[in-house]
């Protein structure tokens, strides 16, 4: 049972440069999420997806792509890297229907833009 | 705009000790209330899902409560394993738009010495 997987684990890259974080669940949840955790700011909302085609922002989203294609997978792309994008991000997928259901969380991506 | 705040930032025990954590939250309608526990270099793993003031759900030497303010995190006897941060979240109620967004606090880092 896998669950939830991301990649890569450590990211370094420069400004400017575009970068795609993967996510990958395989419990088929409807609704996927990222987040970023930074000192002082909890973990925020970057973009939420309910199911394969439908994504909307969260709390903090410019500066970040997101897609959808299949369920099980919900990769995000910074396309142009700045300093205050170094983070560690986080995905997360949940069910969803009648009732209330928690969100499952990946190991996380520790990137640093240079 | 839903807020949560937790205290206290941090909290050292001896082992033993018996304490608790506030949650503290605002929130337009609450759907539910998450307690996650996050080791460091991990992700959030969940704990709890509380649904209505009043509710307490128990896991080994923890207790979570629900009022219609806040909740609380009741550690009792704490052993070194008890040792992370404690993250609590607010689910808000479907028909403000929520969705099944959550609202996150920064945390309670918790240290437990022998």
């Amino acid at each position: 049972d896998a669950g939830i997987t991301q990649s890569p684990r450590y990211k370094i890259t420069e400004t400017g440069r575009q970068v795609t974080l993967m996510c990958h669940q395989t419990w088929s949840h409807s609704y996927m999420f990222w987040y970023r955790q930074d000192l002082g700011h909890g973990l925020r909302l970057i973009y939420y997806s309910a199911a394969a085609d439908i994504t909307d922002k969260g709390e903090v989203p410019d500066g970040y792509v997101v897609s959808r294609s299949k369920t099980e997978n919900f990769p995000l792309t910074l396309e142009s890297a700045t300093r205050s994008q170094t983070s560690v991000y986080f995905c997360a997928s949940s069910r969803t229907g009648q009732g209330f259901y928690e969100q499952y969380f990946g190991p996380g991506t520790r990137l640093t833009v240079t | 705009e839903d807020q949560v705040t937790q205290s206290p930032e941090a909290l050292r025990l001896q082992e033993g000790e018996s304490s608790s954590l506030n949650c503290s939250y605002t929130v337009s309608g609450l759907r539910g209330l998450f307690w996650y526990r996050q080791d460091p270099g991990k992700g959030p793993e969940f704990l709890f899902t509380l649904y209505s003031a009043g509710e307490e759900k128990e896991k080994e030497r923890l207790k979570a409560t629900l009022t219609k303010k806040e909740s609380f995190l009741h550690i009792t006897a704490p052993k070194p394993e008890d040792s992370a941060t404690y993250l609590c979240a607010v689910q808000p109620n479907i028909l403000t738009g929520g969705g099944n967004k959550l609202t996150f606090g920064t945390g309670t880092q918790l240290k437990v010495e022998l």
